[in-house]
């Protein structure tokens, strides 16, 4: 059975950093890119960022840029996302999603999803 | 970016009748690359529609999406109560991909 386990969320305050992590299984990790997709209290889904299955290539959110880092350990079948200088607009579920066909660059669809981390950015 | 808004916001119906959300683009969506998801609370989405109509594996043949260019339908033919939930399209024809708000169906 394909599943995805996000950790690593909490609170933390306006400027902190948090390391999120997704744990796949069920599936060969290393051959599929990944995305964190997030939820914010009562709104939509946003795309966070993306990462292709040998982690050479990132893309980001205008949103997050600069700021958040994806990364991955195919030895570990585990995706990460390194989250600097937080603010409360972060505040968020944050998903990890398994895209199964794109159709331009990072611009996918996700055939699985895990259930979420919460992240809280708040003083 | 696209932007994508659905309708209604929160859609009320009894078991056994028809579901109709929209979905409508700010621009054209590339080779009707739009999906649909479905999401319950505590749980991740879980697609149902890409391509704009074809089903996901496993989804039941009661799930049907249609429409191109800037406006999208997924129809629920006869709601069954696991059918309640919050549904969200998506457009993965132009960077970034974005989604709609999202439809509430809810029973009423």
């Amino acid at each position: 059975e394909v599943q995805l386990v996000e950790s690593g969320g909490g609170l933390v305050q306006p400027g902190g950093s948090l390391r999120l992590s997704c744990a796949a299984s069920g599936f060969s990790f290393s051959l599929y890119s990944m995305s964190w997709v997030r939820q914010a209290p009562g709104k939509g889904l946003e795309w966070v960022s993306y990462i292709n299955n040998g982690g050479t290539a990132t893309y980001y959110a205008d949103s997050v840029k600069g700021r958040f880092t994806i990364s991955r350990d195919n030895a570990e079948n585990s995706l990460y996302l390194q989250m600097n200088s937080l603010r409360a607009e972060d505040t968020a579920l944050y998903f990890c999603a398994r895209p199964i066909h794109c159709g331009t660059g990072a611009s996918c669809y996700d055939d699985c999803w895990g259930q979420g981390t919460l992240v809280t950015v708040s003083s | 970016e696209i932007v994508l808004t659905q309708s209604p916001g929160t859609l009320s119906l009894s078991p056994g009748e028809r579901a109709t959300l929209s979905c409508r683009a700010s621009q054209s969506v590339f080779n009707n690359y739009l999906a649909w998801y479905q999401q319950k609370p505590g749980q991740g989405p879980r697609l149902l529609i890409y391509g704009a109509s074809s089903r996901a594996t496993g989804i039941p043949d009661r799930f049907s999406g249609s429409g191109s260019g800037t406006d999208f339908i997924l129809t629920i033919s006869r709601l069954e109560p696991e059918d309640f939930a919050v549904y969200h399209c998506q457009q993965y024809g132009t960077s970034p991909r974005t989604f709609g708000q999202g439809t509430k169906l809810e029973i009423k």
